[in-house]
């Protein structure tokens, strides 16, 4: 079975340091990876996603960056962290297959608090 | 996709009672649809989805609903408990292209 993982689970970091999250999905192959963004009480921003390694589409302009070094692996950095960054950062994966199902399945998510 | 800047709607339901979570979807040429439940501090998690072939799936509690005429899509939870308690999205899909809707809070009284 398939199984996603990010990590931290929380950090707490002050403005201007740098960032980097990391997530990888174990029991599949070529998976799709995503980066959400959830303010609190609020929907899914989509942030990043891939479609391969070192295939990097970006959905807004932002202070972060994504990286796929390695086909499970899936990086989310800042150079700076703003104010604004803070929030709950979700990793996704999906396999799309015949018909045009590609359901995405999240990971536990982190909770990024920038002061 | 995304769906930011929203504040969410909530539903409040007695323990017991069933909850009808709605969602309206905004292309009529989405073809696969998925419903989420999100708890607080986790990850969303996959409920049921549906195929726009179909107008209604029935899963362990849950029912969804599809009524392509007027791009509904709803989500039916039976004898709520207070475990269902939490945010619930709906995604429609169209090739391969995911938008998710804004969610609905749960809250179940005891």
């Amino acid at each position: 079975s398939q199984t996603i993982h990010q990590w931290p689970a929380t950090l707490v970091q002050p403005v201007g340091s740098p960032l980097s999250l990391e997530c990888t999905v174990e029991g599949t192959s070529n998976p799709n990876l995503y980066w959400y963004r959830q303010a609190a009480g609020r929907g899914l921003q989509l942030l990043f996603y891939s479609v391969g390694i070192g295939q990097i589409s970006s959905e807004v302009p932002q202070n972060l960056s994504a990286s796929r070094p390695q086909d499970r692996q899936f990086i989310l950095s800042s150079k700076k962290l703003l104010l604004s960054d803070s929030g709950f950062y979700l990793c996704a994966w999906s396999v799309r297959l015949a018909g045009g199902t590609d359901t995405q399945y999240f990971g536990p998510g982190t909770r990024l608090t920038v002061l | 996709g995304e769906s930011v800047g929203l504040h969410l709607p909530t539903l409040s339901v007695q323990e017991g009672d069933n909850s009808i979570i709605n969602c309206a979807y905004s292309n009529s040429a989405s073809d696969y649809f998925i419903w989420y439940k999100q708890e607080s501090g986790k990850g969303p998690q996959f409920i049921i989805d549906i195929r726009s072939n179909m107008d209604k799936r029935q899963g362990q509690r849950v029912t969804v609903l599809l009524n392509k005429t007027v791009k509904h899509l709803s989500l039916q939870i039976a004898a709520t408990q207070p475990g269902d308690s939490a945010v619930y999205f709906c995604a429609e899909t169209l090739r391969f292209k995911t938008i998710f809707g804004a969610g609905t809070r749960l809250f179940v009284k005891a």
